[in-house]
């Protein structure tokens, strides 16, 4: 079985600060990402999503950069508040044809301070 | 707004029970999934669904079914639960095939004694 730790990276901010949560994917032909955020004891939410033709997508406080030569993705939240406290993840989909399947990291603690 | 639903948030039961888990979604949505949850594992798929009586195997389908009878509907199914299956089991579900947002339920959390 997988051995991958148990605690999860973690991030740690002061309320009002920007916060940048970084994922790497794995797999180059990957043409779809979402970002996911799971408060305690609750499903995932959908916050945003970006394809692979854009490099940068905006939302509501939060942005999401794709960088397809590295294989990395961040999601930044500006002006970081208490109720954004969670655990985010990334979610990646090779796409095309019947491929209905997102592959989820394993997803990065936020705590923010007030 | 999207609206996925489970049956139960907590559900306790006894080794060798069969379990039944209930999803429902209210968009017309053709795919729908099962995950569970677990620390240090994150999210891995069951089954998925992607039209009424059609289902697919995911990643870990050992110890467990589904029916889809209708559109709206996915229920997994535990024949024999054990206490490797206590988690928490996340229903989704998804529009298009593919490159398509997926929309979470809230989570039932299942213990197995």
């Amino acid at each position: 079985g997988e051995s991958v730790g148990l605690h999860l990276p973690t991030l740690s901010v002061q309320e009002g600060d920007n916060s940048i949560i970084n994922c790497a994917y794995s797999n180059s032909a990957s043409d779809y990402f979402i970002w996911y955020k799971q408060e305690s004891g609750k499903g995932p939410q959908f916050i945003i999503d970006i394809r692979s033709n854009m490099d940068k997508r905006q939302g509501q406080r939060v942005t999401v950069l794709l960088n397809k030569t590295v294989k990395h993705l961040s999601l930044q939240i500006a002006a970081t508040q208490p109720g954004d406290s969670a655990v985010y993840f990334c979610a990646e989909n090779i796409g095309g044809g019947s491929n209905y399947k997102l592959t989820f990291g394993k997803g990065t603690l936020l705590t923010v301070n007030p | 707004d999207v609206k996925v639903t489970q049956s139960s948030r907590y559900l306790v039961k006894r080794t060798g029970e069969k379990v039944f888990l209930e999803c429902v979604q209210d968009m017309d949505h053709e795919n729908m999934f099962w995950y569970r949850q677990d620390p240090g594992l994150g999210l891995r798929l069951i089954y998925f669904s992607y039209d009424v009586k059609m289902k697919e195997k995911g990643d870990i389908p050992e110890g467990y079914s589904v029916s889809r009878e209708k559109k709206e509907r996915f229920s997994l199914i535990l024949e024999s639960a054990s206490t490797n299956q206590t988690s928490m089991y996340l229903c989704a579900s998804s529009y298009r095939p593919s490159t398509d947002t997926q929309y979470f339920g809230p989570g039932t959390r299942l213990t197995v004694l």
